[in-house]
Formats: C-alpha cells, sequence, structure tokens
C-alpha cells in the first residue's frame, strides 16, 4: 500500500489552542496537499504546498513540509468548535492516482 | 454551478444485488475517480479516468466497473454485491494535468450498506 500515516489518529482540544497534525509519506513528490472533511460531508481541498517550499500559510493554516523525511504538519492556531473535522493529507502516489493518508480526526471543545 | 453531485445519499442492498453509483461534474474536469472510505483505512482508490473514454483501475477495483462516455459522467457499478462493500463512496474531480497540482473536488458521498 502506498498510503501514509497521519499523527495522531485523533486529537481533542480546547478552543483557542492550538492544533498541529503530522502526516507521513512513502514517494517522492511534487506536491503535498491537505484537506478537511466535516461530519457525512465530502472532502474539501485547504492547501497545497510545492516540493520547492518548506512553509505555507493561509490564514489560521500553516503547513511545513521537509522532503528529506518525507513528512509534513498542518498547524490550526486559535482553533475554534467549527475546525472540528477530520484532516487529510494526499500526494500524487503514481501516474494519475492520487494517494491519502488515513487522516487525524480534531475535536475542538467549546 | 454545482459542482460534483453524487446520487443516491444512500442506499440498501441485499447481497447479489447490482446497482449503478451516479457521479456527475460541471465544471468540465478531465479528472474523475472514485474513492471507498471505511473506517481507520483513509480514503483507497477505486478507479479513475483523465477524460471520456479512458479508465483505470485504482488500488481496490474488483467487484467494481466504470464508463466514462462523457466529461460530465462517470457511474460507478457494483456488479454483485457484498457485505465487504458496505462503506462510503466518494466521487471527486480535477483539472488533470499535473493531478497532484491540482484540488480535487469531492462529492457528498453516498453511503452503501449491504445486507
Amino acid at each position: 500500500s502506498q498510503q501514509g500515516e497521519e499523527d495522531p489518529q485523533a486529537l481533542s482540544i480546547q478552543e483557542g489552542e492550538n492544533a498541529t497534525m503530522n502526516c507521513s509519506y512513502k514517494t517522492s513528490i511534487n506536491n503535498l496537499q491537505w484537506y478537511r472533511q466535516n461530519s457525512g460531508r465530502g472532502l474539501v481541498h485547504l492547501i497545497l504546498i510545492r516540493s520547492n517550499e518548506r512553509e505555507k500559510h493561509s490564514g489560521r493554516l500553516r503547513v511545513t513540509l521537509d522532503t528529506s523525511k518525507k513528512s509534513s504538519s498542518l498547524l490550526i492556531t486559535a482553533s475554534r468548535a467549527a475546525d472540528t473535522a477530520s484532516y487529510f493529507c494526499a500526494w500524487r502516489g503514481g501516474s494519475e492516482k492520487l494517494v491519502f493518508g488515513k487522516g487525524t480526526k480534531l475535536t475542538v471543545n467549546p | 454551478n454545482a459542482g460534483v453531485t453524487q446520487t443516491p445519499k444512500f442506499q440498501v442492498l441485499k447481497t447479489g444485488q447490482s446497482m449503478t453509483l451516479q457521479c456527475a461534474q460541471d465544471m468540465n474536469h478531465e479528472y474523475m475517480s472514485w474513492y471507498r472510505q471505511d473506517p481507520g483505512m483513509g480514503l483507497r482508490l477505486i478507479h479513475y479516468s483523465v477524460g471520456a473514454g479512458i479508465t483505470d483501475q485504482g488500488e481496490v477495483p474488483n467487484g467494481y466497473n466504470v464508463s466514462r462516455s462523457t466529461t460530465e459522467d462517470f457511474p460507478l457499478r457494483l456488479l454483485s454485491a457484498a457485505p465487504s462493500q458496505t462503506s462510503v463512496y466518494f466521487c471527486a474531480s480535477s483539472y488533470s494535468p499535473g493531478l497532484g497540482n491540482q484540488p480535487q473536488h469531492f462529492g457528498d458521498g453516498t453511503r452503501l450498506s449491504i445486507l
């Protein structure tokens, strides 16, 4: 399987705290993407980081990429209850195939 | 602009029955794909298509067929449903060039139970 791992599998924090999720992948990549999935819904694209970038910001999201370690992290700052969701990383895992990690389930308690 | 539309949202089948899960997109995307999502397994690719008339297998294709006669539609057929196919099925689409460079647009899924 080409699937990587996300760590932790589940994370519970209080509103206002920061949440950090990690992703390990197995192949060489050109880009890595992060998605959010609210309960009962499809995945929504959050951010894409290219292999020549080490860090990227979008609002309260900060993504880092370490290609030497084949790992990426997603940081959500000042979490809100509305951030409660599952978060997935994804990368191109071969010819025309996008591979997703197994996800981190984030719960933000009011 | 509806994005990616999946029907039905819920379905219960008996073992051995067949059915087709529908997926349509109105964004003129070349690339379309089907995933299944199971607890603890993340999303696994079933089949994908890089354009009308072209399909290929993903990670878990057994028991499923697809076709792509138009750019807009990418139906997934279960030939003879088995309990192991109980899952949530997602359809996604994107512009094809440089697959990993393009955000995938997902439908809201079809929740399928096989009894």
